[in-house]
């Protein structure tokens, strides 16, 4: 079974930019949650999907949004961008609420 | 409100000898998960070990074990024969179950280990 896979790996945009990451979960998982790792606030939980329904939010400004499609596949949208947005951005997924997530390998996403 | 204590930012061992990395957890709710994660430098998280809050056995995982504590709320990770390879940044992470079905992390701050030739 193919991994967690996520798009871009490494991204560099500048301040006021929007950007989109992509988290294609392992086949038949419903679950999918994201997470911001910085240096500074360590790793964050941002949101969690399932069946393209938004089940639990984190506490970041009303710029990070996500959403799921049919095929389980999620996006993450970050508007207009901000240095300390500079982080990796990773995504897990899981069969359902229970079990491990499984991590795919994340995007770097640098701010200038 | 839940929260994940990792008191170690690094840690060294030799190898082939084993190592604790601890972690401790606050929570009010009954049912919950703890788990380990290693992250080595390519930025992956990589799972390690389970144990369940009710699971009245400690968690094994070849290498691996999860020295739980229930009563002081501690989930330390013990890594036996330790390898180069085992060198990397190790995060204790807590779901909280019960009703709450979510499958959101709340994640320690990460120990860093150095295993030394």
């Amino acid at each position: 079974k193919a991994g967690v896979t996520q798009t871009p790996r490494y991204l560099i945009k500048t301040r006021g930019q929007q950007v989109t990451l992509s988290c294609s979960p392992i086949s038949g998982h419903r679950s999918v949650s994201w997470y911001q790792q910085t240096p500074g606030q360590g790793l964050q939980f941002l949101f969690e999907y399932f069946s393209e329904t938004q089940r639990n939010k984190g506490n970041f400004p009303g710029r990070f949004s996500g959403r799921q499609f049919s095929n389980s596949r999620s996006e993450m949208n970050v508007s207009t961008l901000e240095l300390g947005d500079s982080a990796l951005y990773l995504c897990a997924s899981s069969p359902d609420f229970s079990g491990h997530g499984n991590f795919g390998p994340g995007t770097r996403l640098t701010v200038l | 409100a839940q929260k994940i204590t990792q008191t170690q930012p690094g840690m060294f061992v030799q190898e082939k000898e084993a190592v604790t990395l601890d972690c401790t957890y606050d929570t009010s709710d009954p049912s919950y998960g703890l788990f380990w994660y290693k992250q080595p430098s390519s930025g992956e998280m990589i799972f390690l070990i389970y144990q369940g809050s009710y699971d009245q056995q400690n968690a094994t995982e070849g290498r691996y074990s999860l020295n739980f504590q229930k009563a002081r709320k501690s989930a330390n990770l013990v890594i036996s024969a330790s390898q180069l390879g085992d060198s990397a940044m190790y995060f204790c992470a807590m779901r909280e179950g019960g009703s709450s079905n979510t499958g959101k992390l709340i994640f320690g701050q990460g120990t860093t280990l150095q295993v030394k030739p």
